[in-house]
């Protein structure tokens, strides 16, 4: 994997439902993972930034999971609500001190 | 509250008329970024600046340039827009680049080149 790839590009879901989405890395030369939720209108907002194979982190109902082996985070959503609509965005750091961000997961949820 | 401002949020604009984009931050952070973003594509790092010293993407445009006069204020410059140039752009800080510094930041600039 030469980018950083995120699926699913879009997802709805009904209110109380549980859901997951992935983000997919280049594991060589791995630095730190972050995760930002961007809601409609608003500015981007830092989750979570994560460093060592195996962590995982929570917030609320937000988890997230790193693995630096294979390449790949996953983050969780438990009972979503309407309020966790929002673009879910994950990001590489790269060596040179910048973020390669995945198109992100759109998500709605709906009550 | 600290925060990361842009103006303005939408900004429309002709081709080949220059345009200048602004970032203003509260929050006193070294190192200053400007991304752009296309609809559905991710955000892409055009240039930023820990503190004075100016880094450029080496994909970013020529058409593209950046001033940053003081720690608070960064301006993205547009010198002609083409139609391929509307995109949202974002402002971001954060404290010191390193890998676990989390980024701030702003609502973003939506530009229309018409």
């Amino acid at each position: 994997i030469l980018n950083v790839e995120q699926s699913p590009q879009s997802l709805h879901v009904q209110e109380g439902d549980s859901t997951n989405f992935t983000c997919s890395f280049p594991s060589s030369n791995f630095y730190a993972l972050h995760w930002y939720r961007w809601e409609t209108a608003k500015s981007p907002e830092a989750l979570f930034v994560m460093t060592l194979n195996g962590d995982e982190k929570k917030k609320g109902r937000i988890s997230a999971t790193l693995n630096t082996k294979e390449g790949y985070s996953y983050l969780y959503i438990k009972g979503s609500q309407p309020e966790d609509s929002a673009t879910y965005l994950c990001a590489r750091y790269n060596q040179g001190g910048k973020l390669i961000f995945g198109q992100g997961t759109e998500l709605s949820v709906k009550p | 509250d600290a925060m990361v401002i842009q103006n303005p949020r939408y900004q429309v604009t002709q081709f080949g008329k220059p345009v200048t984009l602004s970032c203003s931050q509260t929050l006193n952070h070294n190192v200053m970024y400007w991304y752009q973003q296309k609809s559905s594509q991710a955000p892409k790092l055009l240039f930023h600046y820990y503190d004075k010293d100016f880094n450029n993407e080496a994909d970013t445009p020529d058409n593209f340039q950046s001033r940053r006069p003081n720690t608070s204020f960064c301006f993205l410059d547009i010198r002609s827009p083409g139609l391929g140039d509307a995109a949202m752009y974002l402002c971001a800080t954060s404290t010191t680049g390193s890998p676990v510094s989390e980024q701030f930041f702003g609502p973003g600039t939506r530009l229309t080149v018409l």
